[in-house]
């Protein structure tokens, strides 16, 4: 089993509407999760970071963490254009040394 | 000027070359990783340093090799380089253990025929 297992898609999203992306994880102990956009032929960026179970909010962007399902997930509200690249979410490992990611997801905004 | 500097960006070589790729921060940053990026795989992790002292394995160090010559410095190498590490090559920096933000380079992109 993958530490870190997203759908790799395409999502397409129509623009306007929500995009939601999904991840699961199988360490328990891991306390830090973290989601990455990446543009095709660019180095990731850090989008949203998120270490406690709910919802974290940053613009049209919402982080939910549940610890108990071992589940992360990133809402992206109002979906442009500009969201369309490849989204990964990374977790910290238990030692708290590590980062792994998943594979990624890759969006796909159509207007 | 980027503040994760890698060398070369693109390099083509062929089996069994040794190659070394070369990653420099201007952050002030400890920890310094190698990650390698293929289709559908993601980022997986190839080794990692906290200081100039400490070098650790990550998920797929088998045929790699590392050298942390400095704080501002972390050089990754291929002894023999064979067409299935064909990939891209992140070199990424963090400041701080309890965040994990990391701060890419650009990428090397390197092709092994």
């Amino acid at each position: 089993q993958k530490e870190v297992e997203q759908n790799s898609g395409p999502l397409s999203v129509p623009e306007g509407a929500i995009a939601s992306l999904n991840c699961t994880y199988s360490d328990r102990v891991s306390q830090s999760f973290f989601w990455y956009r990446q543009y095709s032929g660019k180095s990731p960026e850090l989008i949203m970071s998120i270490y406690s179970n709910g919802d974290k909010e940053d613009g049209r962007f919402t982080a939910q963490l549940n610890k108990a399902s071992q589940y992360v997930s990133l809402l992206i509200r109002d979906s442009q254009p500009s969201d369309s690249a490849t989204y990964l979410c990374a977790v910290r490992d238990s030692s708290a040394s590590k980062i792994i990611f998943g594979s990624g997801t890759r969006l796909s905004i159509r207007p | 000027d980027a503040d994760v500097t890698q060398t070369p960006r693109n390099r083509i070589t062929k089996t069994g070359k040794r190659i070394m790729l070369e990653c420099s921060q201007t952050k002030g940053h400890d920890r310094m990783y190698w990650y390698r990026q293929d289709p559908g795989l993601g980022l997986r992790l190839i080794y990692y340093s906290f200081d100039v002292k400490d070098i650790n394995k990550g998920e797929i160090s088998d045929g790699y090799s590392v050298s942390r010559q400095a704080q501002a410095k972390f050089s990754l190498s291929l002894e023999s380089a064979i067409p299935n590490q064909t990939a891209l090559y992140f070199c990424a920096t963090s400041g701080d253990s309890n965040t994990g933000e990391l701060f890419f380079g650009e990428g090397s992109r390197l092709t092994v025929l």
